[in-house]
């Protein structure tokens, strides 16, 4: 199976900012990579496919890139809103493996 | 729109088996797989299984093949996961996901049900 590494597990920050968060596979997926938002208590929204290509109706302060082994999420001005859980997840092959996710804090 | 509803928390006993439902709206059942994502709390989210929902074909996660059957009923727009022998461990909530496979060879969950919570107890 291949493993997918988020770093960090969490950060704080406060609105405004702009945080990056982490995600590495175990060997090279290709683009193969979605991005995910979780609210407690809520199913995950999803916010990002084929590395960098956001979802509609996704603003456009997240933005994703990478390819291979390495990608990143970014969020370019933090919003009240965005306080949540990201997990990444590759779709590349099965089973399809997640993240430990990067729970995103207010500071 | 689309929607996935799913059927209430459940509690069991260990050993036992407990059937999750997911009905489908809003779009033709047929044309999309349906996956089951599960969630132990705290615990990052972990893929099942999934059913193509329009010719029934099925493959699961090597961790629950033994345990798990996904099926679906067209006429009803529901898919189904049933998990068996439970334990303490199985206690977590359970999610069915849309599956869309764009025209490039990327596929992703766009749609996701509420989520079931399943607890395990002896």
């Amino acid at each position: 199976d291949i493993q997918m590494t988020q770093s960090p597990s969490s950060l704080s920050a406060s609105v405004g900012d702009r945080v990056t968060i982490t995600c590495r596979a175990s060997q090279s997926i290709s683009r193969n990579l979605n991005w995910y938002q979780q609210k407690p208590g809520k199913a995950p929204k999803f916010l990002i496919y084929a590395a960098s290509s956001l979802q509609s109706g996704v603003p456009s302060r997240f933005s994703g890139s990478g390819s291979g082994t390495d990608f990143t999420l970014t969020i370019s001005s933090l919003q009240p809103e965005d306080f949540a859980t990201y997990y990444c997840q590759q779709s590349y092959s099965s089973p399809q493996t997640f993240g430990g996710g990067t729970k995103v804090e207010i500071k | 729109q689309v929607q996935l509803v799913q059927s209430g928390a459940e509690v069991k006993k260990t050993g036992a088996s407990v059937k999750v439902s997911c009905k489908a709206s809003g779009y033709t059942f047929t044309k999309h797989s349906m996956h089951w994502v599960r969630q132990a709390p705290g615990q990052r989210l972990e893929w099942m299984g999934w059913i193509n929902a329009g010719n029934g074909n099925t493959k699961y996660s090597q961790k629950f093949q033994d345990r798990v059957t996904i099926t679906r009923d067209t006429s009803a727009s529901t898919a189904y996961m049933e998990l068996s022998s439970l334990r303490s461990e199985d206690s977590a909530v359970y999610f069915c996901a849309r599956e869309y496979y764009d025209p490039w060879g990327y596929y992703y969950y766009d749609y996701w049900g509420q989520g079931t919570l399943v607890t395990v107890s002896s």
